[in-house]
């Protein structure tokens, strides 16, 4: 139990389009999911704090006009990275907490995002 | 905002030895957690240990963690080449009841040579 699935596992894309991510948690409603990226050899930062049916909280120095997250259903988030640029080009991973009360949070694959 | 510490940054043993990984933060923590990320996928959930433990095992692997020294510490015994991955230690940095949030230390790279 408790897996979560993104979609897709890689994407490339021209420089200044538009790229959605997808979050899914298959097996648990999850109201709190994380997005977080993580540069090559690096650790993982969070990014924001997706929560269903309200507005995600965003860490410092993170746009949120950028990064658009939704949480609009209890097992799906999105990320869509706006007008992406080479330097947006990272592993972006989603996690959701299994319920609440839980201090564990589980854990997508990932999605490797190459902008040219 | 806080940033946990691992070393060392790269560890090379022989399938069979122990493997020890540490892990030092500077705040107060609700619980410290290790994972697991396999080359260029998501992470794994190790084991969590609470504020108030000192140690927990789980199969091979055993986890301590020093309050007073603000430290965690994971050892992997007689380790296997699948263990080879890179790990990381995470703090939920505020006590209480927890904001869920999660601060990644830098990890880890544990290759088991067979």
């Amino acid at each position: 139990g408790a897996v979560v699935s993104q979609h897709p596992s890689w994407v490339i894309c021209k420089s200044g389009t538009s790229v959605k991510i997808e979050c899914r948690s298959l097996d648990f409603q999850a109201t709190t999911m994380f997005w977080y990226r993580q540069f090559p050899k690096q650790s993982l930062m969070l990014m924001a704090t997706s929560n269903e049916g309200s507005k995600a909280t965003y860490e410092q120095g993170v746009e949120k006009d950028k990064f658009l997250i939704n949480h609009a259903s209890l097992t799906l988030s999105t990320l869509t990275v706006t007008s992406a640029h080479p330097e947006d080009s990272s592993f972006y991973i989603c996690s959701a907490l299994l319920r609440e009360g839980s201090d564990t949070q589980y854990f997508g694959p990932g999605t490797r995002l190459t902008v040219l | 905002s806080q940033q946990g510490e691992e070393d060392p940054q790269a560890l090379s043993i022989q399938e069979g030895e122990n493997a020890t990984m540490n892990c030092s933060y500077k705040t107060s923590i609700n619980n410290l957690q290790w994972y697991r990320q396999n080359s260029g996928r998501g992470l794994v959930h190790l084991i969590l240990i609470r504020s108030n433990e000192r140690e927990k095992h789980s199969g091979r692997l055993r986890v301590t963690l020093d309050t007073s020294k603000k430290s965690s510490s994971l050892l992997i015994t007689a380790s296997r080449a699948a263990d080879t991955a890179s790990y990381f230690c995470a703090t939920d940095p505020r006590p209480g009841a927890g904001s869920y949030q999660l601060t990644f230390g830098k990890g880890t790279k544990l290759s088991v040579i067979p």
